[in-house]
This record gives C-alpha cells, sequence and structure tokens, in this order.
C-alpha cells in the first residue's frame, strides 16, 4: 500500500520549454503532497506544500511563478516547470501523506530526472 | 523541527545487523522519529516511524531511548540490496521534512 507514482522519469527539452511532472498517489487520498528537488551529491530540499483545492505554499528562494503547482483532486498534484534554463536541470521528487492523522509518513515517487539543453 | 546528527558513512557485513544510530537531542514532546532510505536515483523510502516505543516491521526494528534524544535503526540481516543512504528525521505533524545528508551504509560482501 502507499503508493505515489510520478511521471515521467524522465526528460530532457531544451532551454525556454515549460515542463509538466505528474504526482499521483496510487491507493490512497492526499490531502497534502510535497515537491522537493535533489541536486547531485546533495539532500533532498522541499520547493512547496501542495493542499488539494488551495494554492500551494513555496519555501523561501522557491518561485512560484518558475514552479507552478496545482493539486486539484486528492490523488494528483502537477508541477510545471516554466522558461525551463540550464540551472533547473535537477531531480524532481513527490511525496504524498495518506489519511487524516498527521504523523503519517510521507510516501514519495521514484523522481524526476530533468535535463535542460 | 529538531535537527539530527548521524554518522556520515557506514560499513556493515552482508547478514549482518546494521546499527544506524541517529541523535536528536532537542526532540520535543510530539515529535516523531521517521527513517528513511534512498538508493541512487531513486525517490526515498519509507521504512519505520515512532514516537517512544520501539518498533518493528518487516523491514526493521527502531529503538527509541527512554529519554528520546537518540535513537538507533536495525536492519536485521543486511544484504547487498540495503546500500543507500539513509535518512532520520524528527517531525511535528508529518508536515515539512528536513532532510540532512544522512548515513551513507554499504553493505559489503
Amino acid at each position: 500500500g502507499a503508493v505515489v507514482s510520478q511521471h515521467p522519469s524522465w526528460v530532457i527539452c531544451k532551454s525556454g520549454t515549460s515542463v509538466k511532472i505528474e504526482c499521483r498517489s496510487l491507493d490512497f487520498q492526499a490531502t497534502t503532497m510535497f515537491w522537493y528537488r535533489q541536486f547531485p551529491k546533495q539532500s533532498l530540499m522541499l520547493m512547496a506544500t501542495s493542499n488539494e483545492g488551495s494554492k500551494a505554499t513555496y519555501e523561501q528562494g522557491v518561485e512560484k511563478d518558475k514552479f507552478l503547482i496545482n493539486h486539484a483532486s486528492l490523488t494528483l498534484s502537477t508541477l510545471t516547470v516554466t522558461s525551463a534554463h540550464p540551472e533547473d536541470s535537477s531531480f524532481y521528487i513527490c511525496s504524498a501523506r495518506p489519511g487524516s492523522l498527521q504523523h503519517q509518513p510521507q510516501h514519495f515517487g521514484d523522481g524526476t530526472r530533468l535535463s535542460i539543453l | 523541527d529538531a535537527k539530527t546528527t548521524q554518522p556520515t558513512s557506514m560499513d556493515c557485513a552482508e547478514g549482518r545487523a546494521a546499527n544506524l544510530p541517529c541523535n536528536h537531542s532537542t526532540i520535543s514532546g510530539n515529535e516523531y522519529v521517521y527513517w528513511y532510505r534512498q538508493i541512487h536515483s531513486q525517490g526515498p523510502q519509507y521504512i519505520i516511524h515512532g514516537l517512544k516505543n520501539n518498533e518493528t516491521n518487516e523491514m526493521a526494528s527502531l529503538i527509541i531511548t527512554e529519554d528520546r534524544k537518540s535513537s538507533t535503526l536495525i536492519l536485521p540481516h543486511a544484504t547487498l540490496r540495503d546500500t543507500a543512504v539513509y535518512y532520520c528525521i524528527v517531525n511535528n505533524y508529518g508536515q515539512n521534512f528536513v532532510f540532512g545528508p544522512g548515513t551513507r551504509l554499504s553493505v559489503l560482501p
């Protein structure tokens, strides 16, 4: 149980392109989903917290106009990297927390490796 | 959220128990301890979590000291597939996890 699917697994695109990443909770409903970014040889860094039906909360230093997050249903959140540039190349990972009990652990997708040429 | 301190790296012989320590001396009364691991180029995998009692599941055991200032994750019979970076996180209400550098566990044949 508690499976989170992320798509695509990897994407290569030209500078200036917008890229959408999907995060789905397959066997549970997730009121809250999270988006992280991980650069090579570094740890995960939280980008934003996504709540179903409301605006996402972004961490300091993360441009909300560049990283658009939509959480339209209890099983789907999307991250769109708008006008991507080479410095946006990274490993993007989503997570979701099942249930209403707030100590429930987050479950993570397998990540999306984004390469901007 | 409380900070955690973990050794940078550890080695363990295949088939032996791997004991991964974590210090969280500033943990507050309602913060849980969570353990995850990340194998290269994958998302973190949930292992176990607990508040104050020891916990065991099919993957591992979590031993939390009585004062809750430290904990140990135990993989009873480590295999080569357990080679990964292990993260210890303490968190209130499961909200914003803060990932430190973790412990890089190498299981050796």
